[in-house]
């Protein structure tokens, strides 16, 4: 199995641009995490989908972030606009179920200048 | 919700020794503690989990106990070796989906 997928794995940016970050999930796992990882906050749930519905976007910062999971086996990560504030690494993870271990994908790092 | 501490912050230690890595836990009800491995520029690796019905957990040179009356669990590396140097995260969960992690630990292994 190829793992989770996260395309791009870096981006920079300039504030106010809209920002799209993806994520493939292993095959067959229907739950999926998008983490954001900072030096001053740590690892942070940002939303939580199980069977493609979000279940939990109670740490999504605030309205500029935004996160969809049409199918299975994509999601997306939006920040529009997007602020210096937002640079950090974004994780996406996968399980089988949302109790299981959870697998990361390689990150994407987001620089916004 | 839950709260993880994780101690300490660094750790340096020479090859061959042993590492131990300490969280404590707030929510009573958790019963899940994985500890992920990061590397620099990498992404988080499990590398040994326990659930709340045992006590204790070894993997070849890692292992993990749990002490659920004081509401804490350990990492213990032994033999030491250079590429065990990284970040290790310590997490709980009671029974859903919400990991919440350690702050973080960086183990120097030095040769």
């Amino acid at each position: 199995d190829a793992g989770v997928i996260q395309s791009p794995r870096h981006e920079v940016t300039e504030m106010g641009q809209e920002v799209t970050l993806r994520c493939k999930p292993i095959s067959g796992h229907n739950s999926l995490f998008w983490y954001r990882q900072t030096m001053m906050r740590g690892l942070e749930l940002l939303i939580y989908f199980n069977n493609n519905v979000p279940i939990d976007d109670s740490g999504m910062p605030e309205d500029r972030f935004s996160a969809k999971m049409p199918n299975a086996s994509f999601s997306t990560l939006k920040i529009q606009p997007s602020e210096p504030r937002d640079s950090a690494v974004y994780f996406c993870a996968s399980s089988l179920k949302g109790t299981d271990t959870q697998y990361f994908g390689p990150g994407t790092r987001l620089t916004v200048l | 919700g839950e709260n993880v501490e994780q101690h300490p912050s660094t750790l340096s230690v020479q090859e061959g020794d042993s590492a131990v890595i300490k969280c404590t836990y707030s929510d009573s009800a958790s019963n899940y503690f994985p500890w992920y491995k990061q590397e620099l520029g990498k992404r988080p690796q499990l590398i040994i989990d326990i659930r709340s019905n045992v006590g204790e957990k070894k993997d070849q040179r890692i292992a993990v106990t749990l002490n659920k009356t004081a509401k804490h669990f350990s990492l213990h590396i032994t033999e030491t070796q250079p590429e065990d140097s990284a970040v290790y995260f310590c997490a709980a969960s009671n029974d859903d989906y919400k990991l919440s992690f350690g702050a973080g630990t960086t183990v120097t292994v030095r040769a």
